[in-house]
């Protein structure tokens, strides 16, 4: 099983607040992808990084903002969180590009619920 | 535009039947194809893999099929387990940049009964 861990699991919280939602991998992955996910919906890609420091916002609008300083840890951070924010957040990583045969690992994801 | 369909979107079948879920893909150029299993509550496992030139690949009782002629591919469960109760997710992978794309499908929520 892959070592790529996610904090909280579960996250509960008013609107307005700042978050910041955690992942680590031990694998030494230089691709690291942050995803969101809805019931009975596709995963949506909203932030990619390639390496550290390069960051890519992602197919999906978000107000979101990710870092990449060491390659084992990529945070998402959102300022203010709103209603709209409530959705699972997936954490994934690769050893290599998609064009590439090299799986995504995925963390356990982040149930997020801002009320 | 490139899009991923898995059909049928859900399905239950009892414990020990063999059961073959669809996807369809108009993703193009075309890479490769993934299957996961997702678990309620976690995260994706990939399943397996498929390159252009690959017409089957088998991970124990999961055996995915593909035709890339009609961009169709299929994931076949054989003597199916509680445990196999889940999400299954087809995925298409572009070569159309230098790292390419993921295309994601809905998944088929299967539920196997005792």
């Amino acid at each position: 099983e892959a070592d790529i861990y996610q904090t909280p699991r579960y996250l509960v919280i008013g609107t307005g607040k700042k978050i910041t939602l955690e992942c680590s991998q031990t694998m030494g992955h230089d691709k690291m992808y942050w995803y969101q996910q809805d019931p009975g919906m596709e995963l949506h890609l909203i932030h990619y990084s390639y390496g550290v420091n390069s960051t890519e916002k992602g197919d999906l609008s978000s107000e979101s903002t990710v870092s990449r300083i060491r390659t084992e840890h990529f945070p998402l951070t959102l300022e203010s969180a709103r209603p709209s924010h409530t959705s699972q957040y997936l954490c994934a990583s690769s050893d290599q590009g998609a064009s590439y045969n090299s799986p995504l690992h995925f963390g356990n994801g982040t149930r997020l619920t801002v009320t | 535009k490139n899009q991923v369909e898995q059909s049928p979107q859900s399905l239950i079948i009892l414990e020990g039947k063999n059961c073959t879920l669809q996807c369809n893909y108009t993703v193009s150029p075309f890479s490769n194809l993934r299957w996961y299993k997702q678990d309620t509550g976690r995260g994706p496992v990939s399943l397996t893999i498929m390159t252009f030139s690959e017409n089957t690949k088998s991970n124990g009782r999961y055996t995915a099929t593909l035709d890339a002629d009609t961009k169709q591919s299929s994931l076949h469960i054989t003597a199916s387990q509680l445990s196999d109760s889940a999400s299954y997710i087809c995925v298409v992978s572009d070569r159309g940049s230098t790292l390419g794309r993921l295309y994601f499908g809905r998944g088929t929520q299967l539920t196997v009964w005792p």
